[in-house]
């Protein structure tokens, strides 16, 4: 059973950039038919898919975040990470990594415990 | 961007009734449809994908259902730790999620 871990600073000033990774475990990231994906979630609000990438590093991004957003992997480490850079206080979410598995219509079918990122100076 | 819109925003219901929610997409997305169980400070939970396959684990009374634009999560029998907030995502395009339903004990 993949699991998921991300890790990283749970505080970033605003206007700087906030850098979260994703550890999974139990499984390759370079195995086919899996995206890598980052989930956002605002306190007491709804899920906003950030983007993925795959082992390829073939990267997707929402339009709304593709100018400030970065996802990379480390496959030999098996992690991915996220970049997200100039933020401000609307970027403050609890922030989940999760496997996108493609034969399974490209649902999110294993997520992270998420991590708290609070923007504030 | 692809919008899914659910409804009710929030349904009071008792243990043991049946309870249906209701995602319609701003565009077909034929069955690139998911459906996740969310509860209090834990990360969602994938029931359903391909709009009406059951996620292996998840108890046979939840289903789904629907194609195009217009998709159902349907929850028989209702037991206790189904009380939750339920999503839906389409991933036709770059995914989208619904704004959530939340399922409250009557």
């Amino acid at each position: 059973q993949v699991q998921l871990q991300e890790s990283g600073p749970g505080l970033v000033k605003p206007s700087q950039t906030l850098s979260l990774t994703c550890t999974v475990s139990g499984g390759s990231m370079s195995s086919s038919g899996y995206f890598w994906a980052w989930i956002r979630q605002p306190a007491g609000k709804g899920l906003e898919w950030i983007g993925r990438i795959y082992r390829s590093g073939y990267t997707n991004y929402i339009s709304s975040l593709e100018s400030r957003a970065v996802i990379s992997a480390d496959t030999s480490k098996n992690q991915f990470s996220l970049t997200l850079k100039s933020v401000t206080a609307a970027d403050t979410a609890v922030y989940y990594c999760g496997r996108e598995v493609e034969a399974d219509g490209r649902s999110l079918d294993s997520w992270g415990q998420g991590i708290v990122v609070t923007v504030s100076s | 961007d692809i919008q899914m819109t659910q409804s009710p925003p929030s349904v009071s219901a008792s243990v043991g009734d049946t309870v249906t929610i209701t995602c319609r997409a701003s565009q077909g997305i034929s069955t690139w449809l998911a459906w996740y169980q969310q509860k209090p400070g834990t990360a969602p939970k994938l029931l359903i994908y391909s709009a009406s396959l059951l996620q292996t684990g998840v108890p046979s009374r939840f289903s789904g259902g629907g194609s195009g634009r217009d998709f159902t999560l349907t929850i028989s029998s209702l037991q206790p730790e189904d009380f939750a907030v339920y999503y839906c995502q389409q991933t036709n395009s770059l995914p989208t999620f619904g704004q959530g339903t939340r399922l409250e004990i009557k």
